[in-house]
């Protein structure tokens, strides 16, 4: 079974507009961290915002947030206010308590239309 | 500045023709850890290293060799390299904890021909 994903391999949203980026999630750890990461088109990886599976408030980092819904094993990234910089790949990722391994979701391209 | 380096960028090579790339942290990170990007599949871990002579396999070792001899370095080794490992290869270190995020070198893009 995937340990995460993310089902929208593409979205489009307008310049100012809020978008939702899906990520669910597979674990059977109580303690696990979620990640998110953004690359551009000149494809580096730059971490956007993180939630602990205890943390009981929604991650917030600017006009990025995460809308963590733990019995749902889903962990949204909400942009607010999209620019047009913010077109980009997306990746939604976790590490478990047990064992080392970091997993990634499949992406999510964002494209923002002026 | 705190970073992380793989060398080289780019290389096209042919099959068979052993290869490394290299990849070194500053941030005295214990975890070390290589993945590969291919159109569709995102981010597939390779190998990792929680320490100096500590690796694990991720879930695409195979083809591949790493070793971790110190604690700023982690090669990945290609002793036989196929198409199919014709990819974006990306370096990343941490420290262990679970909030702590991963720190991503700039990729490699390796054409095997």
């Amino acid at each position: 079974a995937q340990k995460i994903t993310q089902t929208q391999p593409g979205m489009f949203v307008q310049e100012k507009e809020a978008v939702t980026l899906d990520c669910t999630y597979d674990t059977s750890d109580q303690s696990y961290g979620l990640f998110w990461y953004k690359q551009p088109s000149s494809g580096e990886m730059i971490f956007l915002i993180y939630q602990g599976s205890y943390d009981e408030q929604n991650a917030t980092e600017g006009r990025y947030s995460l809308n963590f819904q733990k019995a749902r094993k889903s962990a949204n990234l909400v942009i607010s206010a999209s620019q047009l910089g913010d077109s980009a790949m997306y990746f939604c990722a976790m590490r478990e308590n047990t064992g080392n391994q970091f997993y990634f979701g499949t992406g999510t391209s964002l494209t923002v239309i002026p | 500045e705190a970073q992380v380096t793989q060398n080289p960028r780019y290389l096209i090579t042919v099959t068979g023709k052993k290869l490394t790339v290299t990849c070194s942290q500053n941030m005295n990170h214990e975890y070390m850890s290589w993945y590969r990007q291919d159109p569709g599949l995102g981010l597939r871990q390779i190998y990792y290293s929680m320490n100096v002579e500590v690796t694990d396999k991720g879930d695409v070792p195979e083809g591949y060799k790493v070793s971790r001899k110190e604690k700023r370095n982690f090669p990945l080794i290609l002793e036989s390299p196929s198409p199919n490992q014709t990819s974006l290869y990306f370096c990343a270190s941490s420290l262990t904890g679970l909030t702590d995020t991963q720190y991503f070198g700039p990729g490699t893009r390796l054409t095997v021909l």
